[in-house]
């Protein structure tokens, strides 16, 4: 069964400072997301990293995948507030039938902080 | 272009009843999937559609049901619903077969049970 681990699982950040999330996954895998969601909200897609080195960056956000490792990281620049969120990683796996699904981690919770 | 639609957004039912929740993918997308968001369990796969034909489905009783019609639109159904069935229901698209593989996520359909 696949596992899928993120941390932290919850993160307090003041303004201006960096940080990385963790992900974590315990089979072979070339496709991994990151989503966004806010309180009450969808999943919001930031990410899509489809090959072992992928990295991306939008705005204050950059994503990495080592898949030799079986480790994604999404790394915060000098967090804003708007970057209060819980972000998700997921991994794309072929299920038995052909068809993929995700499995995501347990999400980490940011709070930046003024 | 049009995103993932779901409806309705928001339900509450009684214990015992049963419920069906639809979702509309994006024009052209033949790919739909279904995940249930939880405090307690987090974000689950329940099944995956494509060509009508249902090709994955996760660690659910039968009570969990779902079709896709010749158009791509899916429902699911939960029948005899229990407390524990209270959850976000969130449905994917995806476009199989491009370098931009990947899956957009409707608004939800949050379910109460009461």
């Amino acid at each position: 069964e696949l596992k899928v681990e993120q941390n932290p699982l919850f993160l307090s950040m003041q303004e201006g400072k960096n940080y990385t999330i963790y992900c974590n996954y315990s089979t072979t895998s070339d496709r991994l997301y990151w989503y966004r969601q806010d309180p009450g909200k969808s999943l919001e897609s930031l990410f899509v990293l489809l090959s072992n080195g992928a990295v991306k960056q939008e705005g204050r956000l950059m994503a990495s995948l080592d898949t030799k490792a079986r480790l994604s990281t999404l790394h915060i620049t000098a967090a804003v507030h708007d970057l209060s969120a819980t972000y998700f990683c997921a991994v794309d796996t072929r299920g038995n039938n052909a068809g993929n699904m995700l499995t995501f981690g347990g999400g980490t919770r940011l709070m930046v902080k003024p | 272009k049009a995103g993932v639609t779901q409806t309705p957004r928001y339900l509450i039912k009684t214990r015992g009843q049963q419920v069906t929740l639809s979702c509309s993918p994006i024009s052209g997308h033949r790919s739909v999937s279904w995940y249930q968001q939880t405090p307690g369990q987090g974000l689950q796969f329940l099944f995956e559609y494509f060509s009508e034909t249902q090709r994955n489905k996760g660690n659910f009783p039968g009570r969990f049901s779902g079709r896709q019609f010749s158009n791509s639109r899916s429902e699911m159904n939960v029948s005899t619903l229990e407390l524990g069935d209270s959850a976000l229901y969130l449905c994917a698209s995806s476009f199989i077969g491009t370098a931009n593989y990947g899956y957009t996520f409707g608004s939800g359909t949050r379910l109460t049970v009461v």
